[in-house]
């Protein structure tokens, strides 16, 4: 199915380990789009890429990189995680009309 | 600052009843505005868009309105069914001129709809 998939769809992790959260579409977008969503808050945007070899800071990129590996790949790094990215992760393509699933993430 | 905001929080009703919710934003300039469905344990998925210049988009049983002026958007259901039950997400795009971050998202009405 065209889409947006992301993987995995949970994890916890321990404080100060990382991890690698992916993401790939197959409908050829130019632009994708990481953000966190927290309860009674809206989605915030974290990082994006335009396109290809691009990526920008959005709202709340601090504790986070990304790599836009090709057209279809973006992900999302989490270097030394801390309590405070527990979150559900979505990514998105096309200027956010579609979105994957989501990553359910603890950080104990 | 730009600013989404939502009401109600959450909402009961029984099904086969209508219900309207409400989205007031300051966001400037403005693009358009979207509507999304987002289920539990989903990503939202988009129902309606607008733009500055239009009034009305309907999707089905789903009917939202746009006032620019007023800056206020509302989302009606009619004869709602259970699978309604999700959260509805009002969210505003800036103007296709500004990079960066171009939704402003609204934090959600939460639906539950009872037999």
């Amino acid at each position: 199915n065209a889409g947006v998939t992301q993987t995995p769809k949970f994890q916890v992790l321990k404080t100060g380990q990382s991890m690698t959260l992916q993401c790939a579409q197959d409908m050829n977008h130019n632009s994708m789009y990481w953000y966190r969503q927290d309860p009674g808050m809206g989605l915030r945007l974290i990082y994006y890429s335009a396109s290809e070899g691009t990526t920008d800071k959005g709202e709340v990129p601090n504790g986070y990189n990304v790599s836009r590996l090709n057209k279809r790949e973006f992900s999302l790094r989490l270097e030394s995680a801390a309590p405070s990215q527990t979150s559900v992760y979505f990514c998105a393509s096309s200027e956010g009309y579609t979105f994957g699933s989501g990553t359910r993430l603890t950080v104990v | 600052k730009n600013q989404v905001e939502q009401s109600p929080q959450s909402l009961i009703i029984l099904e086969g009843k209508n219900c309207t919710l409400q989205c007031n934003y300051t966001v400037s300039p403005f693009s358009n505005l979207r509507w999304y469905k987002q289920d539990t344990g989903r990503g939202p998925v988009s129902l309606t868009i607008m733009t500055f210049s239009e009034n009305t988009k309907s999707n089905g049983r789903y009917t939202a309105t746009l006032d620019a002026d007023t800056k206020q958007s509302s989302l009606h259901i009619t004869a709602s069914q259970l699978s309604d039950s999700a959260s509805y997400i009002c969210v505003v795009s800036l103007s296709p001129q500004n990079a960066g971050n171009m939704l402003t998202f609204g934090g959600g009405t939460r639906l539950m709809v009872k037999p």
